[in-house]
Formats: C-alpha cells, sequence, structure tokens
C-alpha cells in the first residue's frame, strides 16, 4: 500500500523568499504524484501532478516539483512566495492499479510573514 | 461547469439526530469520493464509488455513516445518529476513472458541528 510523509507540519518564510515543501512517498511500483492547495474555508486545489517523463514538473501559480526516485521524494518548490501562497499544502500518492484512490500526506500549513 | 457541488455549507445539530450531507460531481466524472478532515487525523478517505457503486468503504468509521449514489449527478453521506466527535469538514471529490489516477475535484466542504 501507498503512503506519503509530509515531515513539517508548519513552515514560515518572508515575502519573497523561495520555499521547499518536503514529501516522502513508499510505494513499490510507480508511483503517481500530485501536490495540492487548501486555503482557509476552501477546498483542495491542484497544484501539479507527476505521472512519467521529465522528473521536473511545473505547476499552476509558478510552483513546481521534482521527483527523484532514489530519495522517494517529491519536493514542492517556489522561487518567490507571495503573501497569497499561505495556506495548507497536500502531497498526494496513487497507484497505477485502474482506481482513483490517493493517499494524502498530513498537510504542511505556510505561514508567509511580511 | 460549476465544479463540485456540495451542501449544506454549514450544519449545526445535536448529538442523536440525522445529518444527510449532499454531493453533486463534476457532470462526465464517474469516480466519486467522500473524505472528512479534521486536525487531530487529517484528510481521511471515507469511501470512494466508480459507476455509482461503492468500490472502497474501508474508510467509514463505523456503522452510522452511510452513503449512497443513487446516479451520476448525486450522492449522499448519512450519519445516524450523530455525535460531537462527528465533527469535522466532509469533502466530496470527483474525478475521471482511468490509470493513471486522474486528478480528483473537491467540492467546498460542509462543515459539520455536532452539539
Amino acid at each position: 500500500a501507498q503512503s506519503v510523509t509530509q515531515p513539517d507540519i508548519h513552515i514560515t518564510v518572508s515575502e519573497g523568499a523561495s520555499l521547499e515543501l518536503r514529501c516522502n512517498y513508499s510505494y513499490g511500483a510507480t508511483p503517481y504524484l500530485f501536490w495540492y492547495v487548501q486555503s482557509p474555508g476552501q477546498g483542495l486545489q491542484l497544484l501539479l501532478k507527476y505521472f512519467s517523463g521529465d522528473t521536473l514538473v511545473q505547476g499552476i501559480k509558478g510552483f513546481e516539483a521534482e521527483f527523484k526516485r532514489s530519495q522517494s521524494s517529491f519536493n514542492l518548490r517556489k522561487p518567490s512566495v507571495h503573501w497569497s501562497d499561505a495556506a495548507e499544502y497536500f502531497c498526494a500518492v496513487g497507484a497505477n492499479t485502474g482506481f482513483q484512490k490517493l493517499v494524502f500526506g498530513t498537510g504542511t500549513r505556510l505561514l508567509v510573514s511580511p | 461547469d460549476a465544479g463540485v457541488i456540495q451542501s449544506p455549507r454549514h450544519e449545526v445539530t445535536e448529538m442523536g439526530q440525522e445529518v444527510t450531507l449532499r454531493c453533486k460531481p463534476i457532470s462526465g466524472h464517474n469516480s466519486l469520493f467522500w473524505y472528512r478532515q479534521t486536525m487531530m487525523r487529517g484528510l481521511e478517505l471515507l469511501i470512494y464509488f466508480n459507476n455509482n457503486v461503492p468500490i472502497d468503504d474501508s474508510g467509514m468509521p463505523e456503522d452510522r455513516f452511510s452513503a449512497k449514489m443513487p446516479n451520476a449527478s448525486f450522492s449522499t453521506l448519512k450519519i445516524q445518529p450523530s455525535e460531537p466527535r462527528d465533527s469535522a469538514v466532509y469533502f466530496c471529490a470527483s474525478s475521471l476513472q482511468g490509470a493513471p489516477p486522474d486528478t480528483q475535484y473537491f467540492g467546498p466542504g460542509t462543515r459539520l458541528t455536532v452539539l
């Protein structure tokens, strides 16, 4: 079975600084990896996803993530954080079984300081 | 498209009462998911339907919880009787069946408070 670990519960970044959110997965076959963002009072919105091919994936809002099979990681990055990026970020993993079930991490709450 | 629609957005009820949460998935999507989100347990998958058939209900906490999908455009999650520990935000999500797994689109959630 798949599992996801997001080791950081909270992260505070200054506006304009770079950001990296960590995600480690456990799955025996090729994983399908997702990052979602949840703003306060909202549902989750897809930022980006990795299925195959180029291991550096571009998403919406200037985010990118890099799949590193050797480290079982799929870290999310942004070169310059904006105050509007303050939200909770979830990493998720899915399997190529024909079923749609995703396993989500516990989330990382991003705070942006002025 | 209006996206995934959930109702009500907020529900406050008393312990022992029946609660019904409703979801309309995105038109054309054939997979539907119910999640529960709490501070203590994070985001938990409760049940997953494919083509209106329940595929995985292993996350349903106990017999007080039941979910139905009578057609492709409507699903309900019912709690009877409700308890204070059921207080949470309940999300519905939908996607297209396929391999690899497609993006899940989430509704805005129903915030349930059981007094």
